[in-house]
């Protein structure tokens, strides 16, 4: 069974421009949930996809969107980049349901590098 | 709200020896509590999982974890370290969120962990 797959791997881009960034997940896996990770502030929420419906958001201002599609892909998409934006962005899927828990696996995430 | 504690920024263990990570957390009831390893510039792995059930959970590479409520403690064990268990190490909580058993997960800061030879 193939793993969770981010793409692209590696990103540069400029302050003020936008980037989408987009997340396969494993297959049957319903649930996608997008991590920022920084040296000082670590591994923060952004959100969580179920079935192409937000169910969950994270601490992060309205430059930061996203959303997932009937097959469960799901793209982030950060706006007016910030030089801060500079992050490994993790996405992660689960088989968890409407109404069940479950662990999350990590793709190998996407560096992005504003400058 | 959840919160997790690593107290241990870095940690250095000779190689063959025995390995412990600290891991507190904060939540009003028993949590889903994760042990993730990351090696630079990867994604995270999932190592192991506590839900519920026996206290002691095994997980993948030989690493075991014990739940102590008590001490709301999840602390990570190997009993002998290989150079390539050098890595960064997270614990992560989940708990439910609102009515539904979906969840999102709170991690630690991480502990890297450093193995001499």
């Amino acid at each position: 069974k193939a793993g969770v797959t981010q793409t692209p791997r590696y990103l540069i881009k400029t302050r003020g421009q936008q980037v989408t960034l987009s997340c396969s997940p494993i297959s049957g896996h319903r649930s996608v949930s997008w991590y920022q990770q920084t040296p000082g502030q670590g591994l923060q929420f952004l959100f969580e996809y179920f079935s192409e419906t937000q169910r969950n958001k994270g601490n992060f201002p309205g430059r930061f969107s996203g959303r997932q599609f009937s097959n469960s892909r799901s793209e982030m998409n950060v706006s007016t980049l910030e030089l801060g934006d500079s992050a490994l962005y993790l996405c992660a899927s689960s088989p968890q349901g409407a109404d069940s828990f479950a662990e999350a696996f990590f793709g190998q995430g996407t560096r992005l590098t504003v400058v | 709200a959840q919160s997790v504690t690593q107290p241990d920024i870095h940690i250095t263990v000779s190689e063959g020896a025995s390995l412990e990570l600290r891991c507190n957390y904060s939540y009003g009831a028993t949590p889903y509590l994760f042990w993730y390893v990351q090696s630079p510039g990867q994604g995270l792995q999932l190592l192991l999982k506590y839900f519920s059930g026996d206290t002691l959970v095994q997980g993948i590479k030989g690493f075991e974890a014990e739940f102590k409520r008590s001490q709301s403690s999840f602390n990570l064990r190997k009993p002998s370290v290989h150079w390539s268990d050098a890595a960064e190490y997270f614990c992560a909580v989940g708990a439910p969120a609102g009515h539904s058993g979906y969840s999102t997960l709170t991690f630690g800061k991480g502990t890297m962990l450093l193995v001499s030879p």
